[in-house]
């Protein structure tokens, strides 16, 4: 139990495109997902907390109009970055919990994103 | 806000010793610390966690201790093997659960060399 899926796992796109990483929790609801960053060989870096329903919350530093976050359903938020530059290349990864008390966070495979 | 600081960066050990990973925090409001296992180009993965009114806990190879006084807590692996090989990251939250957001250390590298 417990999986999160993410899509897509690999992106290589032109500098100035937008993308959009989905990430949807399998077989349990999540009320809350968290998106991270994750540069090579270094830890995982908070960006914003999904709330189902309600606007997310960036974490400081974070640019709110660059990296847009949707989620509208119980099992599906996504992570669309903007006019994407090569700065922005980098791993991401979501991460959902469940809706019951005392539930740990459970990751998605993560999307290596390369803009070039 | 809390600060999570992990030691050592790397680790390294033969097949069959064991390996402790430390952490300290430094939010005393923090009640949950769970610890994941990252392989290359992999999702983290949680293989242990402890909350707050526990100091100690054990799932086979793998232990937990936490001392809140201090704010500091420990991951054992005993009779590590080469599939131990990964970067191991702790965390702090003050949710129980992981439900506030968490704050991770900077991990470390484990190899089992065989």
């Amino acid at each position: 139990g417990a999986v999160v899926s993410q899509h897509p796992s690999w992106v290589i796109c032109k500098s100035g495109t937008s993308v959009k990483i989905e990430c949807r929790s399998l077989d349990f609801q999540a009320t809350t997902m968290f998106w991270y960053r994750q540069f090579p060989k270094q830890s995982l870096m908070l960006m914003a907390t999904s709330n189902e329903g309600s606007k997310a919350t960036y974490e400081q530093g974070v640019e709110k109009d660059k990296f847009l976050i949707n989620h509208a359903s119980l099992t599906l938020s996504t992570l669309t970055v903007t006019s994407a530059h090569p700065e922005d290349s980098s791993f991401y990864i979501c991460s959902a919990r469940g809706l019951r008390g005392n539930q740990p966070q459970h990751f998605g495979d993560g999307t290596r994103l390369s803009i070039l | 806000g809390e600060n999570v600081e992990q030691h050592p960066s790397t680790l390294s050990v033969q097949e069959g010793d064991s390996a402790v990973i430390k952490c300290t925090y430094s939010d005393s409001a923090s009640n949950y610390f769970p610890w994941y296992k990252q392989e290359l180009g992999k999702r983290p993965q949680l293989i242990i966690d402890i909350r707050s009114n526990v100091g100690e806990k054990k799932d086979q190879r793998i232990a937990v201790t936490l001392n809140k006084t201090a704010k500091h807590f420990s991951l054992h692996i005993t009779e590590t093997q080469p599939e131990d090989s990964a970067v191991y990251f702790c965390a702090a939250s003050r949710g129980q659960g992981g439900s506030e957001k968490l704050v991770f250390g900077k991990g470390t590298k484990l190899t089992v060399n065989p």
